[in-house]
């Protein structure tokens, strides 16, 4: 089965520097990954989605890259804010219609 | 309302009983899946309903979870038998078109089993 793999540790990091998660998985590629934000006691909410065609995709300060040689994708928050603090969650999409979320990672963001 | 409703947000029960969560999705939306989360892990895939077909279902559900979508709108999660290893935040969610858009979370059911 598949296994994605976030960084269970923390990330600290100052406010107005750019935070960078990653997402590693195990075998095949998925045909599409998406991230997600998960506030506590809360839903998680989507925020970028990128195919496995593309190599990178900007929303705002947020950027996503995808490596499927290294078999990874990475998250950039620039200009990061306290408010950016969250869980964020990687969600590849294999066959069909089953999502497999990574464990998430903690980004704490201090003023 | 424009978001994904849950019924209840908070149950607790005692070992042994049934339990029965509701989901509401997004009106437009055909597609509907329900997740478990445990604290400090991703959320983890149960099933997955098109419309008011569950096309996919994990290996992972025991005979004791049984979802339904009648009509294609709400959907219910009923857990039988309850376990404590079921205690959890059960989250739906729903989208709309294919199977890559994003998916809308409702708030979760948090399920405590004593």
């Amino acid at each position: 089965s598949q296994k994605i793999e976030q960084n269970s540790e923390a990330l600290n990091i100052q406010e107005g520097k750019t935070a960078t998660l990653t997402c590693n998985y195990t075998n095949y590629s998925p045909a599409y990954l998406q991230w997600y934000r998960q506030d506590p006691g809360r839903g998680p909410v989507f925020l970028l989605l990128i195919r496995e065609n593309e190599k990178e995709k900007r929303k705002e300060r947020l950027k996503v890259t995808f490596d499927t040689t290294l078999k990874q994708s990475l998250f950039h928050i620039t200009a990061s804010q306290p408010a950016d603090s969250a869980t964020y969650l990687c969600a590849p999409l294999y066959n069909f219609n089953k999502f497999y979320f990574g464990s998430g990672t903690k980004l704490n963001v201090k003023p | 309302d424009t978001g994904v409703s849950q019924d209840p947000r908070h149950k607790i029960t005692k070992r042994g009983q049934n339990v029965t969560f509701r989901c509401d999705p997004i009106s437009e939306h055909n597609r509907l899946y329900w997740y478990r989360q445990t604290l400090g892990q991703g959320p983890e895939f149960l099933t997955y309903f098109q419309n008011e077909a569950q096309l996919e279902k994990s290996r992972l559900l025991s005979d004791r979870f049984s979802a339904e979508r009648p009509k294609g709108s709400f959907s219910t999660l009923e857990i039988q038998r309850t376990e404590q290893g079921d205690s959890a935040m059960y989250l739906c969610a729903s989208s709309f078109g294919w199977e890559g858009n994003e998916q809308f979370f409702g708030p979760g059911t948090r399920l405590t089993v004593l």
